[in-house]
């Protein structure tokens, strides 16, 4: 069955950066895009972007642009979501999820705590 | 940037009852792009309807999602236990993807 595992929870000073990891079972990694939504605590959900897992292609939302980068691992199956210049705004739950097929997220990994703090 | 707005924020029923969530865009969303999501506190999102009617694998079909253009809804028949949770409604008809702020379903 598809799963969607992430890393543990990060504490960061602010100005540092984060590393989040994303390992996919169950499926053909390279098939589906995917997505990394985060969550601040007690708000929404935010949409940060996608990656193509076959060619690496990425479209990144206007407000992480220049901050983020998003990679891939084919051979381990495996997403990554680095965040740079953290602040105390970027604490957040964050969350990588497989694209259905259509724009939409089919399945989440279980989110990675990221908490900025001096 | 396409902004949703869902309405109620909050929504207090019983079990059994029905639930009516709104889910309003800024600007048409074409081909009914629009998804609706369920989470659980300390959970992840997890996907109930793309497409703005099509249910995913798995998901009863006490839930059924409606609407075009700028208004969708998403409503619950029957209202079970599990069931009380925030629902995000989200387009994917163009870049950046948005969600909506949430409605909370509470007993």
């Amino acid at each position: 069955q598809v799963q969607v595992v992430q890393s543990g929870a990060e504490v960061k000073e602010p100005g540092a950066s984060v590393k989040v990891s994303c390992k996919a079972t169950g499926y053909t990694f390279t098939d589906h895009y995917i997505h990394w939504v985060r969550q601040a605590p007690g708000q929404g959900l935010e949409w940060m972007g996608w990656m193509n897992s076959k060619s690496g292609d990425t479209n990144y939302a206007q407000k992480f642009r220049g901050r983020v980068t998003m990679t891939r691992d084919t051979y381990i199956s495996t997403a990554f979501m680095e965040l740079r210049g953290l602040t105390s705004d970027d604490t957040s739950v964050y969350f990588c999820a497989r694209d259905g097929g259509g724009w939409w997220s089919d399945y989440w990994g279980q989110g990675t705590l990221v908490t900025v703090s001096s | 940037e396409i902004l949703l707005t869902q309405i109620p924020g909050t929504l207090s029923l019983s079990p059994g009852e029905r639930a009516t969530l709104s889910c309003r865009a800024s600007q048409s969303i074409r081909r009914n792009y629009l998804a609706w999501y369920q989470q659980k506190p300390g959970q992840a999102p997890s996907l109930l309807i793309y497409g703005a009617s099509t249910r995913a694998t798995g998901i009863p079909d006490r839930f059924s999602g409606s609407g075009s253009g700028t208004d969708f809804t998403l409503t619950i028949s029957r209202l079970e236990p599990e069931d009380f949770a925030v629902y995000y409604c989200q387009q994917y008809d163009s870049s950046p993807l948005t969600f909506g702020g949430g409605t909370r379903v509470e007993i």
